[in-house]
């Protein structure tokens, strides 16, 4: 069964390091998506991309939050500098253009100390 | 501004029994509504959907109702199995050129008893 893949599954970085994830998405979808999930809340669209441009960035704090699927397939998330409110569960989703079931992936751990 | 709400954090229910789950909305914007189910350290997996255009969809023992003029969706699960032991998210999608762009509620941990 295809899956959403992401990497790294867990990782803690010191207060003002950088941190980057990698999600590569079902083959096929040219909707991706990344997702912030802080603990006792719903996920909260960061990002979406259409093939390799941005279509919604309006909730990424641009300000330490990159986001880039240069080719149009698998794409990163970095932050930098990372700050203690920026632990959360990072997840990555994808679809088939103009399906709005995404399917997400395992989700990257985030805890910044 | 949480546009969808689950009002209750956590629901108890023997196994075999029905589990209804809630969840409300304030934008009249969304037209397509979903629900996930999430185990502890993975990611939310996709269980059933609704279009506005429909008050009810079936698969299985899931069945999603949904009450426009009350801005409300339901998720019954019957029969509950001790498997179906997870947190439950609704989510909602206003169309368009926003089709995939999820506003999620806060969740509600479902725990079923053998």
């Amino acid at each position: 069964e295809a899956e959403v893949a992401q990497s790294p599954r867990y990782k803690i970085t010191e207060k003002s390091q950088a941190v980057a994830f990698w999600c590569d998405p079902i083959s096929g979808h040219a909707t991706l998506y990344w997702y912030r999930q802080i603990l006792g809340q719903g996920p909260e669209l960061l990002v979406q991309f259409q093939d390799e441009s941005v279509v919604d960035d309006s909730q990424l704090p641009k300000d330490r939050f990159s986001a880039e699927r240069l080719k149009g397939v698998d794409s990163t998330l970095k932050i930098q500098p990372a700050e203690l409110g920026d632990s959360a569960m990072y997840l990555c989703a994808s679809s088939k253009t103009g399906d709005t079931e995404a399917f997400f992936g395992q989700g990257t751990r985030l805890t910044v100390v | 501004d949480q546009q969808v709400k689950q009002n209750s954090p956590s629901l108890s229910v023997q196994e075999g029994r029905i589990s209804i789950l809630n969840c409300d909305y304030t934008n009249s914007m969304f037209d397509y509504f979903l629900w996930y189910k999430k185990y502890p350290a993975e990611g939310p997996t996709f269980l059933i959907s609704i279009s506005s255009i429909k008050d009810k969809n079936e698969d299985g023992r899931f069945t999603v109702f949904l009450n426009k003029s009350a801005k409300h969706l339901s998720l019954h699960i019957v029969p509950s199995q001790p498997g179906d032991s997870a947190v439950y998210f609704c989510a909602a999608s206003a169309g368009g050129t926003s089709y995939g762009k999820l506003t999620f509620g806060q969740g509600t941990i479902l725990t079923v008893h053998p």
